[in-house]
């Protein structure tokens, strides 16, 4: 598609359950992110793939949570035994290269997935 | 660490009304990016502006204009004439040019303009 795809749009799930969100970056774009915006609150930075490895995990809050990007295009985040402060939205972003000097690059965002956890 | 702070955090315009949003950032970085975003409702994160911190020339587009201060480390957004279409969250964010290029987010200033 034309922009980033996330699925799905909205997520309820009980306290305690696994949960998979998915990422389909646009097309040729070989930067992705993953994001965390609570309510009220700016996207926190969770973690980076530049291809299928992850470059820097460093805002994965704990290990729950985990991200593959396995053939380098769409990846998915997975939460484990979810707890009521994993509520949020979760974005996901790509870039069609990391932001280099006078690249003329940026970094698009999808519409999120918006986790509740009950 | 890198750090955004937007100060306001709502601000409610009648239409027509000329608007600033402010926006001020900490880095130790010598190179860097700043960013402006829009949210609507609709949740996703609309690019509206990337500034590399050697460019200091103001920009403008459109309604929108930009003022960038590297001496006081200011990146300031201004809406000429709002609309109530420019109702939304604006995030002003900073990057610096490393390997991942992660944007540190504001918190974020809602905008309202009435009709």
């Amino acid at each position: 598609g034309a922009g980033v795809s996330q699925t799905p749009s909205n997520k309820v799930t009980e306290k305690g359950k696994y949960v998979e969100l998915r990422c389909d970056p646009i097309s040729g774009h070989t930067a992705l992110y993953w994001y965390r915006q609570s309510l009220g609150q700016g996207p926190e930075f969770l973690i980076y793939f530049q291809g299928t490895g992850a470059a820097d995990d460093s805002g994965l809050p704990n290990d729950r949570f985990f991200a593959v990007r396995p053939e380098g295009s769409v990846s998915t985040l997975k939460i484990q035994r979810t707890e009521r402060g994993d509520s949020a939205v979760y974005l996901c972003a790509s870039s069609l290269t990391p932001l280099r000097q006078g690249s003329g690059n940026t970094i698009y965002f999808g519409e999120g997935s918006w986790l509740t956890v009950v | 660490a890198q750090k955004v702070t937007q100060a306001q955090t709502e601000i409610s315009v009648v239409e027509k009304e000329d608007v600033t949003l402010d926006c001020v950032y900490e880095t130790r970085d010598t190179t860097y990016y700043l960013f402006w975003y829009k949210q609507p409702p609709s949740g996703e994160l609309v690019f509206l502006i990337r500034r590399n911190s050697f460019d200091e020339q103001n920009e403008i587009s459109g309604r929108y204009s930009w003022n960038f201060q590297k001496s006081t480390s200011s990146f300031n957004f201004t809406i000429t004439a709002s609309q109530v279409v420019d109702s939304a969250v604006y995030f002003c964010a900073l990057s610096d040019t490393g390997a991942n290029s992660k944007l540190t987010f504001g918190k974020g200033i809602t905008l309202s303009v009435r009709p």
